[in-house]
């Protein structure tokens, strides 16, 4: 199985401030078809998860362009340009290059 | 509008199974994949399989393999997960997702089930 780290494991923001998550793949998640298969997802409190960014780089529908995805075959990185206080949640990594798809351990946001 | 609705919470003893249905409503049932996805107590979220709608065809976690069954009913636009041979350690929240198939990912969610396995 692909194994996915994330760090940090907790995160302290400010508002207005910038803030990164980091995840990374044990295995290379770049397709052949040039895609790499890495999603964030967003669990704010009580709530099933969210897509906030697919295949590695793009904002899912709705998603505010504070956030963006970026990385290589296996470091990817979650940036928010600036922390707003609907943003705490746990924020998860997942790789859905291979089954079984795997996640991250996630990352606490809070304010 | 686009909904995943999950049955309600479940209290079960160990070596009993369990049955969560996702109904859906808003969009084609039959063309999309649903997968399932669980949050137990201090853990990460854990993929526990899939099933293409329109075919039935399925696919397992190795972890779940020999105690989950994932279904549907393309007359309800339901999909189903059952968990058979319970054990403590099944205690979670189980969440459906819809497969999307321009994004590739889990776009939306149903709003989790809580399984409480307790003897």
């Amino acid at each position: 199985d692909i194994v996915m780290t994330q760090s940090p494991l907790s995160l302290p923001v400010i508002p207005g401030e910038p803030a990164s998550i980091s995840c990374r793949s044990s295995q290379s998640l770049l397709h052949s078809n040039g895609y790499k298969y890495l999603d964030w997802y967003l669990q704010k409190p009580g709530k099933a998860p969210q897509l906030l960014i697919y295949l590695g780089s793009n904002r899912a529908s709705g998603v505010p362009d504070r956030f963006s995805g970026s990385g290589s075959g296996t470091d990817f990185t979650l940036k928010i340009s600036r922390v707003e206080a609907e943003d705490v949640g746990v924020y998860y990594c997942m790789q859905a290059l291979r089954p079984p798809f795997t996640f991250g351990g996630g990352t606490k946001v809070e304010i | 509008q686009l909904q995943l609705v999950q049955s309600g919470a479940e209290a079960k003893k160990p070596g009993a199974s369990v049955r969560v249905s996702c109904k859906t409503s808003g969009f084609n049932f039959k063309n999309y994949a649903f997968h399932w996805v669980r949050l137990a107590p201090g853990q990460r979220l854990e993929w526990m399989g899939w099933i293409n709608a329109g075919n039935g065809k399925t696919s397992y976690s190795q972890k779940f393999q020999d105690r989950i069954s994932i279904t549907r009913d393309t007359s309800a636009n339901t999909a189903y997960m059952e968990l058979r041979s319970l054990r403590f350690e099944d205690t979670a929240l189980y969440y459906c997702a819809k497969w999307g198939q321009e994004e590739e990912a889990l776009d939306y969610w149903g709003q989790g089930t809580l399984v409480t396995v307790s003897s």
